[in-house]
């Protein structure tokens, strides 16, 4: 079946510009996670996700993050007025439940803030 | 706290095996094992969940020491394939949903 896909695949914003980064998990997946993944280091959680409740954002680096998932499915990560530390790759992933199962990642979204 | 690994890097000529490590410094419910390639996302490759649990994929195998907080991924008669960043990531027991990944070891395999 399909996998977790994610849009757009690279985004270039001016410093101040919002973005919004699309994720569309494994269908029947109930959890989704988001992460950010700085160069050469390991994705660093930033919030979860379980069906469209929202249970921990605590890895949010700032208000200018904002993440939801209306309908349990689709879920767009927003980041307000980016700055160039903002710049990484966004992953998302999903898995069927929460801690004892594995997580599929999507591609990532390459952002670059100049 | 992120767990540490080691080696941090390590090069290996196609066939010989190798073993990486991961250490918290927390009470570990679970660790997962992923391989990540330049530009792609990670590949999950196992999880672990009890102490003292050993997984065998492949010639592709894991430990898990509950008690010493470590995990240990042991490739055998590696492949080019092999290559890439080997990350694991851990759940600490009572902590609800952030899998929080280790340093990192970059392993390249050569002819």
């Amino acid at each position: 079946g399909a996998g977790v896909s994610q849009s757009p695949r690279y985004k270039v914003a001016k410093r101040g510009q919002d973005v919004a980064l699309r994720c569309d998990p494994i269908s029947g997946h109930v959890s989704l996670f988001w992460y950010q993944q700085a160069l050469g280091q390991g994705p660093e959680f930033l919030t979860y996700f379980q069906n469209e409740a929202q249970l921990d954002k605590s890895g949010l680096p700032s208000d200018r993050f904002f993440a939801e998932r209306p309908e349990g499915s689709v879920s767009t990560l927003k980041i307000q007025r980016t700055q160039q530390e903002d710049s990484a790759v966004y992953l998302c992933a999903s898995s069927l439940a929460l801690r004892g199962y594995e997580q599929y990642f999507g591609p990532g979204t390459r952002l670059t803030v100049t | 706290q992120q767990p540490v690994q080691s080696p941090q890097a390590v090069i290996l000529r196609e066939g010989e095996d190798a073993v990486i490590n991961c250490s918290s410094s927390k009470a570990l419910y679970s660790v997962h094992w992923y391989r990540q390639k330049h530009g792609e996302a990670p590949v999950f490759l196992m999880i672990l969940l009890k102490g003292g649990e050993q997984k065998g994929h492949d010639k592709i195998s894991a430990s898990f020491n509950e008690k010493k907080q470590q995990s240990s991924l042991y490739l055998t008669a590696s492949q080019l394939s092999y290559s890439g960043t080997y990350f694991c990531g851990t759940f600490a027991t009572g902590t609800a949903s952030k899998l929080t990944f280790g340093t990192g070891t970059r392993l390249q395999v050569t002819l």
